[in-house]
């Protein structure tokens, strides 16, 4: 149970181009979702956070018209980079808190998706 | 002073050796600790969860949660290969859906 899926996993795109990043929560409803950034040997850096039906809250230095995210139903949120430029390039991860389980307190990861901007 | 404290490491052991992995927080207000496991290029897995003081016991995993001491600990007894990976370690205070505050990691590399 608590199964979180990313898609793409992996995306090349050209500078100046936008990327959508889809995050599901497959087996759960999630009523929070959270986006994080992850730089080659760092921790995870938090974004924002997603609440369905309403505006995410962006972590300070987090430029909201450029991160574009929705989150229009209890299992579906995505993330659009857009106008991505080569230092976009990182390693972008969901998570979700899973009522199911019981637990609100924890957040299950997605696997990541990895892009890299030309 | 950060908020979360994690030696980065590498930890490097051999096989069937006990890891002891720690981190150090200065909030107080945190109340719920967790463990995640990430592989190379993968999400975080999550591992084990605690709520305040005490030990928590799951297969070859315990953790440990010292609140006086601001001190939480995750031991691996007959550590494997496949246990070869970075141990996050993250906390969040007492509401709701309140954020997590992760430490940097430590990467462990078990050796057979």
């Amino acid at each position: 149970g608590a199964v979180v899926s990313q898609h793409p996993s992996w995306v090349i795109c050209k500078s100046g181009t936008s990327v959508k990043i889809e995050c599901r929560s497959l087996d759960f409803q999630a009523t929070t979702m959270f986006w994080y950034r992850q730089f080659p040997k760092q921790s995870l850096m938090l974004m924002a956070t997603s609440n369905e039906g309403s505006k995410a809250t962006y972590e300070q230095g987090v430029e909201k018209d450029k991160f574009l995210i929705n989150h229009a139903s209890l299992t579906l949120s995505t993330l659009t980079v857009t106008s991505a430029h080569p230092e976009d390039s990182s390693f972008y991860i969901c998570s979700a808190n899973s009522e199911w389980q019981g637990s609100r307190e924890t957040q299950y990861f997605g696997p990541g998706t990895r892009l890299l901007v030309l | 002073q950060k908020e979360v404290e994690q030696d980065p490491g590498p930890l490097s052991v051999p096989e069937g050796a006990i890891v002891s992995l720690n981190c150090t927080y200065s909030n107080s207000a945190f109340q719920y600790f967790m463990w995640y496991r990430q592989y190379s290029r993968k999400g975080p897995e999550l591992l084990m969860y605690t709520y305040s003081s005490g030990n928590k016991e799951d297969g070859r995993f315990t953790a440990q949660v010292d609140k006086s001491s601001k001190y939480i600990s995750l031991f691996i007894r007959d550590s494997q290969p496949s246990d070869s990976a970075t141990y996050l370690c993250a906390m969040k205070g007492n509401s709701g859906y309140s954020t997590l505050t992760f430490g940097k990691g430590t990467m462990l590399l078990v050796s057979p």
